[in-house]
């Protein structure tokens, strides 16, 4: 079973500090993707990686995949309350019978107080 | 807002109700997908459609019925469901015809609740 887990699961701070989720799993996967879903609404993408470690940024994110495209961190600098949500990592699978296929960790709350 | 809407947003129905929940993509793709999330539990995909065939049943119980009349639409035809099937039911879209690494794009979902 192809699992991508996530941690922590819960992450409350306050404004302005910075954090790190990660997501990890034993399998390979070709590309990871980042989402956010706030309460109330659907998940929405933030971003893919495909090479094993390329980093990317997005504002105050930084999205790393690692070199053996195992497993992905998530860095938020300066974290806002208008970061608080659900983060999801979502990785397509290159091996056995779920190749092609999206998984999804079951993700990270963060809570961000002002 | 992200192209895909989804009705209705909440929904309650007792267990011998039939009920629909209906997508609709706005953005030209090829795939729709049909997923349920419950509390503290990953994503679980139900259902793949490409150029409005179904690719994909992940051992989904008949009790749930998909149907894509085209690649705009999606329905989720609901009939005797159980308790346990209150989840939040969230559709998806990509522009690929599959499970590709391009992304997918999630309507706001419909909240269920069995009684």
């Amino acid at each position: 079973t192809q699992l991508l887990e996530q941690s922590p699961q819960f992450l409350s701070i306050q404004e302005g500090e910075n954090l790190t989720v990660y997501c990890n799993s034993s399998s390979v996967f070709s590309s990871l993707q980042w989402y956010r879903q706030e309460p109330g609404e659907g998940p929405v993408l933030l971003v893919t990686v495909v090479t094993g470690g390329e980093v990317k940024k997005l504002k105050r994110l930084t999205f790393q995949f690692g070199d053996a495209r195992k497993d992905s961190s998530l860095h938020i600098t300066a974290a806002q309350p208008g970061d608080t949500g659900l983060y999801l990592c979502a990785g397509v699978v290159v091996r056995g019978s779920n190749t092609g296929k999206l998984i999804f960790g079951q993700g990270t709350t963060l809570q961000v107080k002002p | 807002e992200t192209g895909v809407t989804q009705t209705p947003r909440h929904l309650v129905m007792g267990m011998t109700n039939k009920k629909s929940l209906k997508c609709e993509q706005h953005l030209g793709h090829n795939a729709m997908y049909w997923y349920k999330q419950s509390a503290k539990k990953p994503l679980e995909l139900m259902f793949v459609y490409n150029f409005k065939e179904q690719t994909e049943n992940n051992s989904v119980p008949s009790r749930f019925s998909p149907e894509c009349p085209n690649s705009s639409h999606l329905f989720l035809h609901l009939h005797t469901l159980q308790p346990e099937d209150s989840a939040l039911y969230l559709c998806a879209s990509s522009q690929e015809g599959g499970l590709a690494a391009d992304g997918q794009f999630f309507g706001p979902g419909t909240r269920l609740t069995v009684l």
